[in-house]
């Protein structure tokens, strides 16, 4: 069983671009849920989409946006990059509704702001 | 709002030799789950275990086991016989309820096993 994909697994681009991230869930899994990792430090919680619906998002700028399609994979868009957007990009899967529910993440996409 | 706590920065152990790293928690929520992952240097995040709140006993999977005090909103991880793969940045999450399902991480901890 295939994993969590993201793609591409590394992105540079220059400020004031705009940046698309794709994920891909696992197999069944509903839930999408997207986190920034910047160098040396944790995970920032960025947006959780389930059926196709934002169920919530981190408390980052309205630049950062995405959706979900109906095969549920989904995808992140920067608009407008800032070098401060430099980080690892986290894209997590899971079948929403046990309370063991586990997140399951691909490898990252590496966003460079130049 | 929930909040992890990781006050170890980094953690050193001989191996073969156990290690604990801390975590505490605060939220109002009375169900809530408790998480820990680990990213080894590649970047992939790998769960380990999970502890649920009215969980009586603690987790255990392998080698790992969840030291959980719920008075104290603690939920420290175990690692028995360190071994150098342990090697890796160790993460707490939390999640919480309702709209509030995604997963909230502390700031980790790195955890070097010395040969």
């Amino acid at each position: 069983e295939a994993g969590v994909t993201q793609s591409p697994t590394h992105l540079i681009k220059t400020r004031g671009q705009q940046a698309t991230l794709r994920c891909s869930p696992i197999s069944g899994h509903t839930s999408v849920y997207w986190y920034q990792q910047a160098l040396g430090l944790g995970l920032q919680f960025l947006l959780w989409y389930d059926e196709g619906e934002e169920r919530n998002r981190g408390n980052f700028p309205p630049r950062f946006s995405g959706r979900q399609f109906p095969n549920y994979s989904s995808e992140l868009n920067v608009n407008a990059l800032e070098l401060e957007d430099s980080a690892l990009y986290l894209c997590a899967s899971s079948l929403m509704g046990q309370p063991n529910e586990k997140l399951f993440f691909g490898s990252g996409t590496q966003l460079s702001v130049l | 709002a929930q909040k992890i706590t990781q006050t170890q920065p980094g953690m050193f152990v001989q191996e073969k030799e156990a290690v604990t790293l801390d975590c505490t928690y605060d939220t109002s929520d009375q169900s809530y789950g408790l998480f820990w992952y680990k990213q080894p240097s590649s970047g992939e995040m790998i769960f380990l275990i999970y502890q649920g709140s009215y969980d009586e006993q603690n987790a255990t999977e392998g080698r790992y086991s969840l030291n959980f005090q719920k008075a104290r909103k603690s939920a420290n991880l175990v690692i028995s016989a360190s071994q150098l793969g342990d090697s890796a940045m160790y993460f707490c999450a939390m999640r919480g309820a309702g709209s509030a399902r995604q997963l909230t991480f502390g700031s980790g901890t790195q955890l070097t096993v010395l040969p």
